[in-house]
């Protein structure tokens, strides 16, 4: 069954830090992963997605995600982060023949000036 | 244009009460879906509809009765709900074999629930 894990509940960086949040997933088949962003108050907001095309994914917002099967990881890296960052970050698999999708725990991101 | 939207952003029902959530999307998107996000927890799947069928229900309770009247709407009629029902209900939408073909599902902005 198909299951992602996102280490680190809360990950406090300082403005113009990298940004480095951790996502595992367990799958029998190639996964298609995403990562997700939710902002206070709002809905969530597609950064970026892996669908087996290239295991280097560029997002919005200069966030990028590396896909290493090695290691089962889709972990979400940014070089500097800015303050307008600070948000939850979903780590997300597809499931199913209908596609719906499982969520990670989530990573709330702080940015200190 | 990627957006879908709902409304009203925030409600407040009583227990007794019957109220709706609304949702459309004009992206000729044809699966469409309910989730329901309680606060510091990840959003949890409760309904998908696909060409305007009911496809998945996660074993949601009763209470929350989904409804799809054309393949741009989504409705969620509410009826009898409890305070532990209070949540963030999110609509989403994506091409009919959503992610699972790595399509991207898209979310709205989400009706704020709170059952008193």
């Amino acid at each position: 069954a198909q299951s992602v894990t996102q280490l680190g509940s809360h990950v406090s960086v300082s403005e113009g830090a990298l940004v480095l949040l951790r996502c595992n997933y367990s799958s029998s088949v190639p996964p298609y992963l995403f990562w997700y962003v939710q902002y206070p108050n709002q809905g969530l907001q597609l950064l970026l997605k892996y669908t087996s095309a290239a295991t280097l994914v560029k997002g919005i917002n200069g966030f990028e995600a590396e896909f290493k099967k090695s290691e089962t990881s889709f972990h979400l890296t940014k070089p500097s982060a800015h303050m307008s960052d600070a948000a939850e970050y979903f780590c997300a698999v597809a499931k199913g023949s209908q596609g719906n999708l499982i969520f990670g725990k989530g990573t709330k991101l702080s940015v200190k000036p | 244009d990627t957006e879908v939207t709902q409304t009203p952003k925030h409600l407040v029902m009583g227990m007794t009460n019957k109220k709706s959530l609304k949702c459309e999307q004009h992206m000729g998107h044809r699966a469409m879906y309910w989730y329901k996000q309680k606060a510091k927890k990840p959003p949890e799947l409760m309904f998908v509809y696909s060409y305007e069928k009911l496809s998945i229900n996660e074993s949601v309770p009763s209470r929350f009765s989904p409804e799809c009247p054309n393949s741009s709407l989504l409705n969620l009629h509410l009826h009898a709900l409890q305070p532990e029902d209070s949540a963030l209900y999110l609509c989403a939408s994506s091409q009919d074999s959503g992610a699972g073909s790595g399509n991207t599902i898209y979310f709205g902005e989400g009706s704020w629930l709170t059952v008193v």
